[in-house]
């Protein structure tokens, strides 16, 4: 069956470092992806996305890389801060029509050291 | 900022109980939607909602679950009888005519006893 996955459960890094979060999907047809951080006892929280038309796409801070050939997306945070310490979850949507629903895959902490 | 909110932010109710979980989408939004997280586990779609009319649901939105748009600015999920596995985050989300981010609300935590 189709399913969106993150493949390390939690990620620590320093201050400063650049992190990147990987996250495999496998269903082809997606044509759309997205990243959303969750902070604790909040909602789900848009980060960046990136339609099945392109490879790569920046926003501040954040770059958001695809490979279709791997099906595989990954989310870099440049120069990470305390404020990124969260749940970040991978989501894909089948088609831009009103079946739209978003499938999330497992979120993994990014826990950042001072 | 516009911002979906939610209320209550928790919920606590007895088993077999109804309980009403309540959405106030975004103003000029025209797709709503309903998901869960259990504790520690991922975001899980429920149903859409699209021209006051259900656009896809999951297995999970059996017959207990239902939802409305009785007015023009709330959005609610309403659960017949609840079990203790429904207790969870209930997130409630809306977004724009044409493709787009959807903007997710603060949850709602139910806990079933």
């Amino acid at each position: 069956g189709e399913s969106v996955g993150l493949h390390l459960p939690t990620l620590s890094v320093q201050e400063g470092d650049n992190s990147i979060i990987n996250c495999a999907y496998s269903n082809s047809a997606s044509d759309y992806f997205i990243w959303y951080k969750q902070e604790s006892g909040k909602g789900p929280q848009f980060i960046i996305d990136i339609r099945s038309n392109m490879d790569k796409r920046q926003g501040q801070r954040v770059t958001v890389l695809l490979n279709k050939t791997v099906k595989h997306l990954s989310l870099q945070i440049a120069a990470t801060q305390p404020g990124d310490s969260a749940v970040y979850f991978c989501a894909e949507k089948g088609e831009t029509g009103a079946n739209s629903k978003l499938t999330f895959g497992k979120g993994i902490t990014l826990s950042v050291r001072p | 900022e516009p911002e979906v909110t939610q209320t209550p932010s928790h919920q606590v109710t007895q088993m077999g109980q109804e309980v009403i979980l309540r959405c106030v989408p975004i103003s000029n939004h025209l797709y709503f939607y309903w998901y869960r997280q259990i504790l520690g586990q991922k975001v899980e779609f429920l149903v859409s909602f699209y021209n006051n009319e259900i656009s896809e649901k999951s297995e999970i939105f059996d017959d207990q679950f239902s939802v409305e748009r009785p007015d023009g600015s709330n959005f609610t999920l309403k659960i017949r009888s609840t079990k203790l596995e429904d207790s969870a985050m209930y997130f409630c989300a809306s977004r724009e005519q044409g493709p787009g981010e959807q903007y997710f609300g603060p949850g709602t935590r139910l806990t079933v006893t």
